[in-house]
């Protein structure tokens, strides 16, 4: 059973635009949310993450929305770039445990 | 580089052979993660210790998978008898004990191919 799910599985957007991922995940234990991004070849870096004690986190380009009540959050790239073409992938985890992560979204910023 | 290393980058082997896997995590990490990545799929969980205590498992361990971490600094993951189905990325991360959140730090992942 998958215990994060994501969409889209890929995703296309023009240089500038607003790239936006979205994660779901059913049990309410979970405590700590990041996103990770992943070249080719490379292994997954955290991006940003969350505690469900705030709605939302910023850092620069990239913020995370969260909604604990519909046990939701996305990922918000603006400003999207070339360079941000890499597949990312939500997590959720409980304190000092393993990590559940999300199929992943391929990100395409086209120039 | 003081990062998670992991060793080789890349094995190819023959179905019915064993290989074994290197993770050296970052200095003073306590705690040490295995996954398994195939293509297209998120990292799935196989098993994590705490020092060198290997703390839980998951049900993709199967038997022929064996993991250790001896001095509770870097680790191994074994697998006897590689099948086909064996071919991913295997993955290593860190992350220091009394971190509330739970960051974790990956390597570069070992690919592995069964022939």
């Amino acid at each position: 059973q998958q215990q994060v799910k994501q969409s889209p599985q890929s995703l296309i957007v023009q240089k500038g635009g607003i790239s936006i991922i979205n994660c779901a995940y059913e049990n309410t234990a979970f405590d700590y949310f990041p996103w990770y991004q992943q070249f080719p070849g490379k292994g997954p870096a955290l991006l940003i993450a969350i505690r469900p004690d705030v709605s939302e986190k910023k850092e620069g380009r990239f913020t995370i929305s969260f909604n604990k009540s519909a046990k939701q959050f996305s990922l918000h790239i603006m400003d999207s770039q070339p360079g941000d073409s890499a597949t990312y992938f939500c997590a959720a985890a409980r304190p000092g445990n393993q990590f559940y992560f999300g199929t992943g979204t391929s990100l395409t910023v086209i120039p | 580089d003081t990062g998670v290393s992991q060793d080789p980058r890349h094995k190819i082997t023959k179905r019915g052979q064993n290989v074994t896997f290197r993770c050296d995590p970052i200095s003073e990490h306590n705690r040490l993660y295995w996954y398994r990545q195939t293509l297209g799929q998120g990292p799935e969980f196989l098993t994590y210790f705490q020092n060198e205590a290997q703390l839980e498992k998951s049900r993709l361990l199967s038997d022929r998978f064996s993991a250790e971490r001896p001095k509770g600094s870097f680790s191994t993951l074994e697998i006897q008898r590689t099948e086909q189905g064996d071919s991913a990325m295997y993955l290593c991360a860190s992350s220091p004990t009394g971190n509330s959140y739970n960051e974790q730090f990956f390597g570069p992942g070992t690919r592995l191919t069964v022939l």
